[in-house]
């Protein structure tokens, strides 16, 4: 199974500024990975697929890049919404796997 | 717009059986997969089950296989999560996810609220 490591863990950053959130597969998943926002108490959300598509009704703010083993999720300039728990997930091999998270908090 | 309805969860005692049920609307549910995800107490994702869109096709993770059975009624837009011998590890809130089945897997682009499944005694 492909492990899928987040980092860093917990990311403090000021309302505004811009975020990087990261995610390593510990193989290939070529652009077969999806970006989730989970808030407190509610259902994720689908933000990104195929490593760089914005899904329906997603801002601009958020984009997605990388290839391969690495990726990396930008917010480009946080709104109070936008705190949260973000999750990757590859969709390329089988079964598919879940980063463990990155919280994004307010600093 | 799409809806996914959840429901089933509760408190049941280890080795016990629960069935949970999620009723999809907004959306042609026929011509999808669908699956469960859930998510421990303060802990990440985990996909459970999965379904082709006519059900003629499941699939577990290790971690439930020969315990759990995926079924649905796409006449009535519906998937069952059938849950025997449950554990304290199987304690977790469970979502139904609309499934977009892409290379091996899928990626999901519409979740439901969830519903908790408590394993106690």
């Amino acid at each position: 199974e492909i492990v899928m490591t987040q980092s860093p863990a917990t990311l403090s950053v000021s309302p505004g500024e811009r975020a990087t959130l990261s995610c390593r597969a510990s193989q290939s998943v070529r652009s077969n990975l999806a970006w989730y926002q989970q808030k407190p108490g509610q259902a994720p959300r689908l933000l990104i697929y195929g490593a760089s598509t914005r899904a329906t009704g997603i801002p601009a703010r958020f984009s997605g890049s990388g290839s391969g083993t690495e990726f990396t999720l930008t917010i480009s300039s946080l709104q109070s919404e936008d705190f949260a728990v973000y999750y990757c997930q590859q969709y390329n091999n089988w079964p598919g796997s879940f980063g463990q998270g990155t919280k994004l908090e307010i600093k | 717009e799409v809806q996914l309805l959840e429901s089933g969860g509760g408190l049941v005692q280890p080795g016990g059986s629960l069935r949970l049920s999620c009723a999809a609307s907004g959306f042609t549910f026929s011509n999808y997969a669908m699956s469960w995800v859930r998510q421990a107490p303060g802990k990440g994702l985990e996909w459970v089950s999965g379904s082709s869109s006519s059900g003629g096709s499941t699939n577990y993770a290790d971690s439930v296989k020969g315990r759990f059975t995926l079924s649905r009624d796409n006449s009535k837009n519906t998937l069952h999560l059938q849950m025997n011998s449950l554990g304290a590890e199987d304690t977790a809130v469970y979502y139904c996810a609309k499934a977009i089945a892409l290379a091996a897997f899928y990626y999901f682009d519409n979740w439901g609220q969830g519903t908790l499944v408590t394993v106690s005694s």
